[in-house]
């Protein structure tokens, strides 16, 4: 039971350069999350998806895009990556109801330079 | 607005009790949860409950929630050196999909 895995795990890019982080999960979970975490601000969440199909915007999506064409799999990306997107990023997935809380990916770090 | 709030840092001997603090401001939340974040890892869900609860027990974890304060502790008994990581508080509503506000987590140090 592999739960929410991130590829990759760490990444170098150069300003400009554009990529996309991969988020998989196998409990069938409706909704899914891509969080960024940063020293001293918490999780801020980047956009959401509450089924196949359908994706909505939280509240830092400036800069990223995100697709989720199958409902195991939430994709985030960088189309012109800045410095200001170096992060840690948070994939998550939960079931309609929130009474489980979140399962969290174990990350992957962002280096723009 | 929503806010979650926590202390930065806790310090405490192995052994002994950790209690770890959290404020919100919501008064219309419905959860409130527990995350523990060890070093290079994603946040782990350690216990929930509901704002119809007082308290909660799970083995060495205590919960206790005040909503006329709204304030949500988490005390760990017999803290072991494993216990060190982030822990962060949560909260959010019922219905649909409802955001989920985080704490900036408090960073728990186990002394040997």
């Amino acid at each position: 039971n592999a739960g929410v895995t991130q590829t990759p795990k760490f990444r170098v890019l150069k300003t400009g350069q554009s990529m996309t982080l991969l988020c998989a999960q196998d409990m069938n979970h409706e909704y899914m999350y891509w969080y960024r975490q940063d020293p001293g601000m918490g999780l801020r969440l980047i956009h959401y998806s509450v089924g196949e199909g359908t994706t909505a915007k939280g509240e830092v999506p400036d800069g990223y895009n995100v697709s989720r064409l199958k409902k195991q799999n939430f994709l985030l990306g960088l189309e012109s990556a800045a410095p200001s997107q170096t992060s840690v990023y948070f994939c998550a997935s939960s079931l309609r109801g929130l009474y489980y809380g979140y399962t969290f990916g174990s990350g992957t770090r962002l280096t723009v330079v | 607005g929503e806010d979650v709030e926590q202390s930065l840092f806790l310090s405490v001997r192995e052994g002994d009790s950790s209690v770890i603090n959290c404020t919100y401001t919501d008064s219309s939340s419905t959860y409130l949860y527990w995350y523990k974040q060890e070093p290079g890892a994603g946040l782990q869900l350690l216990t929930y409950i509901f704002s119809n609860m007082d308290m909660k027990q799970d083995q060495r974890l205590t919960v206790l929630l005040n909503k006329k304060d709204k304030h949500l502790s988490l005390r760990i008994a017999d803290t072991q050196t494993g216990d060190s990581a982030i822990y962060f508080c949560a909260e959010t509503k019922s219905g649909g999909y409802q955001k989920v506000t985080f704490g900036t987590g408090t960073k728990l140090q186990v002394i040997p």
